[in-house]
């Protein structure tokens, strides 16, 4: 596609329901990452894919959290037994290259992101 | 441990007046540099790309720059329109290949 797409765009859960969260990154891009980002903040790094391999999981808040790029293309983030405080707005960045790729095209792309409000 | 800083956290400033936005990053070794425009409810736009052996980038009435000795980076808007209120954010490479964001600049241009 011509962008990132991500879905769905708005999500409400009841507190202990299961969510999955789709991204679909730029045709060809390596380089898959999630972000969290709170009211008012900066976007926190969650997790990132080179092709299917999970090679960051460091920011990823508890176990409850999963994320999985089978295929090397799309990406899923699962969240399980949704508590409040998971309430956000959930990013997918997608780049050729990833970031530390000294010399090549390393331009992220962002979705629009889905909006998870846990009630 | 990459930390990346945006000053001010906030703007108000009347249309036509050209601004400057600062970054700063503690990780001078990096290879590049990201400005992005987020506006309310709506994912983030990329502005400029920044890499290491540039010292700027122009696109428009948008210019970027990067320092990397004194770890800073700034984005000029010149001639500044309504349509530009937006959160402004940058974002450098931290450990592996992941971006490190600031906490943005809540820019309004007054009409």
């Amino acid at each position: 596609g011509a962008g990132v797409s991500q879905s769905p765009r708005y999500k409400v859960a009841k507190r202990g329901q299961d969510v999955a969260l789709r991204c679909d990154p730029i045709s060809g891009h390596v380089s898959l990452f999630w972000y969290q980002q709170a009211l008012g903040q900066g976007p926190e790094f969650l997790t990132y894919f080179q092709n299917e391999a999970q090679l960051d999981k460091s920011g990823l808040p508890s176990d409850r959290f999963f994320a999985e790029r089978p295929e090397g293309s799309v990406s899923t983030l699962k969240i399980q037994r949704t508590q409040q405080e998971d309430s956000a707005v959930y990013l997918c960045a997608s780049s050729l290259w990833g970031f530390r790729d000294r010399g090549l095209n390393t331009e992220a792309f962002f979705g629009q992101g889905t909006r998870l409000t846990v009630v | 441990k990459q930390e990346v800083t945006q000053i001010p956290a906030a703007l108000s400033v009347p249309e036509g007046e050209n601004l400057v936005l600062n970054c700063s990053f503690t990780d001078s070794a990096i290879y590049n540099l990201q400005w992005f425009r987020q506006d309310p409810g709506k994912g983030l736009t990329s502005l400029l790309l920044i890499q290491s052996s540039q010292r700027e980038q122009t696109s428009g009435r948008l210019n970027a720059s990067l320092d990397k000795s004194s770890g800073r980076s700034t984005l000029y808007i010149a001639a500044s329109q309504p349509g530009d209120s937006a959160t402004y954010l940058c974002a450098g490479p931290g450990a592996t290949n992941k971006l490190i964001f600031g906490t943005g600049t809540l820019l309004a241009v007054q009409p």
